[in-house]
């Protein structure tokens, strides 16, 4: 069974562009969340996702959103980048019903950096 | 809202010492999730505890849920090189809001 596959990989922005991230989550789940993850602030919970509905949001200004598609598909956008948006953002999926307690599987994440 | 913090933050061991990391939650944890993130890589999941004064083992590594299900810790007996990472607990709340402790990183040295 495929893993979580996040493209790109890398991404070099400048400031005030805007940039789409892809996540193809394991096949069967429904869930997929994103976080953004930094050096000094950890793992912090940007949103996510079940059957195209955002079930949850984490504290991130609005430049950030996110959908998902009917196939389980996510993207999440950054608009007017700005260069603390600098990070490591991964995307994990889950079989997600509307119950606690799912593992989440990780993907290798995309390295963005903001100049 | 909730903040959940590990200590240490870094932690070097020699290798065939032990190590421990604790997880502290300033509100009830719903469950208790254990991730490790090698460098370079992505969270990995090791296990989820669910019960108050729960206590579960993965060959070196154990891992206990406090009685009040605000605390929990990762103990690793005889740490390996192969045990670099960083290791993050996260509480497991209601639907899909995970929220990750700050992180633990572990370096072993040979």
């Amino acid at each position: 069974k495929a893993g979580v596959t996040q493209t790109p990989r890398y991404l070099i922005k400048t400031r005030g562009q805007q940039v789409t991230l892809s996540c193809s989550p394991i096949s069967g789940h429904r869930s997929v969340s994103w976080y953004q993850q930094t050096p000094g602030q950890g793992l912090q919970f940007l949103f996510e996702y079940f059957s195209e509905t955002q079930r949850n949001k984490g504290n991130f200004p609005g430049r950030f959103s996110g959908r998902q598609f009917s196939n389980s598909r996510s993207e999440m956008n950054v608009s007017t980048l700005e260069l603390g948006d600098s990070a490591l953002y991964l995307c994990a999926s889950s079989q997600g019903a509307f119950s606690t307690n799912e593992k989440l599987f990780f993907g290798s994440g995309t390295q963005l950096s903001v100049l | 809202g909730q903040q959940v913090m590990q200590i240490p933050q870094y932690q070097h061991v020699q290798e065939g010492e032990d190590f421990t990391t604790y997880c502290n939650s300033s509100t009830t944890l719903s469950n208790i999730q254990w991730y490790k993130q090698r460098p370079g890589g992505h969270p990995v999941f090791l296990i989820q505890l669910v019960k108050s004064g729960e206590v579960k083992k993965q060959k070196r590594l154990t891992f206990q849920f406090g009685e009040a299900k605000k605390n929990s810790s990762l103990h690793i007996t005889a740490t390996q090189t192969t045990d670099v990472g960083t290791y993050f607990c996260a509480d497991s709340g209601g639907y899909q809001k995970v929220t990750f402790g700050t992180g633990t990183k572990l370096q072993v040295i040979p």
